[in-house]
């Protein structure tokens, strides 16, 4: 069984495209995650959800819209992509108490032409 | 705010030999700290983590780290260098503070590679 999914695995797509990606968490988490891993390999978080509350949003452009219908999904929908959105977007989840130890999913490779 | 330093982007090492990945912190308070391996395409697992208590933790596949608050470290090890360790490795801090909610700040990752 998959802990953390995303779909898709790989998406390619010309400037001004509107897409989304999607992520599911199936160990009973309540926080989930956007991470940017560009192509530098450098990871950096976007946003986090708690019980579909947002409650991280780092400097993100605005074309960048989380969304969260319930506690085991996070969706990520991006409008009007651009060259610079080309990235490894990783999904993540895990406990609100303690530690807050992440599961990472496999990750979507966007490409921008 | 925190940041992390992975001292040597790529480290190559002979099979069977001691691994040695280093990591640095800066941080306000004593934050949760954390080792994640990136194999090719494929996402991050978590190696171990330091939260609080005994300072050196044991993860999987053998690896190892020691949390020394004076030197500001969390360096990661293993004796001996496998062909299959060949992967990237993250370090990686939390703030154990309430606002935080758990974001993780990655350093830039250093790249193993394991020669026969």
């Amino acid at each position: 069984d998959t802990a953390v999914s995303q779909t898709p695995k790989y998406l390619v797509t010309q400037m001004g495209n509107d897409k989304s990606i999607k992520c599911e968490q199936n160990l009973g988490h309540d926080t989930m995650y956007w991470y940017k891993q560009d192509s530098k390999k450098f990871l950096k978080i976007m946003f986090s959800y708690n019980n579909k509350e947002l409650i991280i949003n780092e400097t993100v452009p605005n074309r960048f819209s989380p969304k969260s219908p319930d506690k085991a999904h996070l969706n990520l929908h991006i409008n009007s992509l651009e060259l610079g959105d080309s990235a490894v977007y990783f999904c993540a989840s895990s406990q609100s108490s303690g530690v807050h130890e992440q599961y990472f999913g496999p990750g979507t490779r966007l490409t921008v032409t | 705010a925190q940041s992390v330093t992975q001292l040597g982007s790529h480290v190559s090492v002979s099979e069977g030999a001691l691994v040695l990945l280093r990591c640095n912190y800066s941080s306000s308070v004593p934050p949760y700290l954390f080792w994640y391996v990136q194999y090719p395409n494929q996402g991050l697992q978590l190696l171990l983590k330091y939260t609080t208590g005994a300072t050196l933790v044991k993860g999987i596949n053998g690896f190892e780290a020691e949390f020394k608050k004076s030197e500001t470290s969390f360096h990661l090890t293993k004796p001996s260098a496998h062909m299959s360790d060949a992967a990237e490795y993250f370090c990686a801090v939390s703030d154990p503070g309430g606002t935080s909610y758990g974001k993780l700040t990655f350093g830039q990752g250093t790249i193993l590679t394991v020669h026969p």
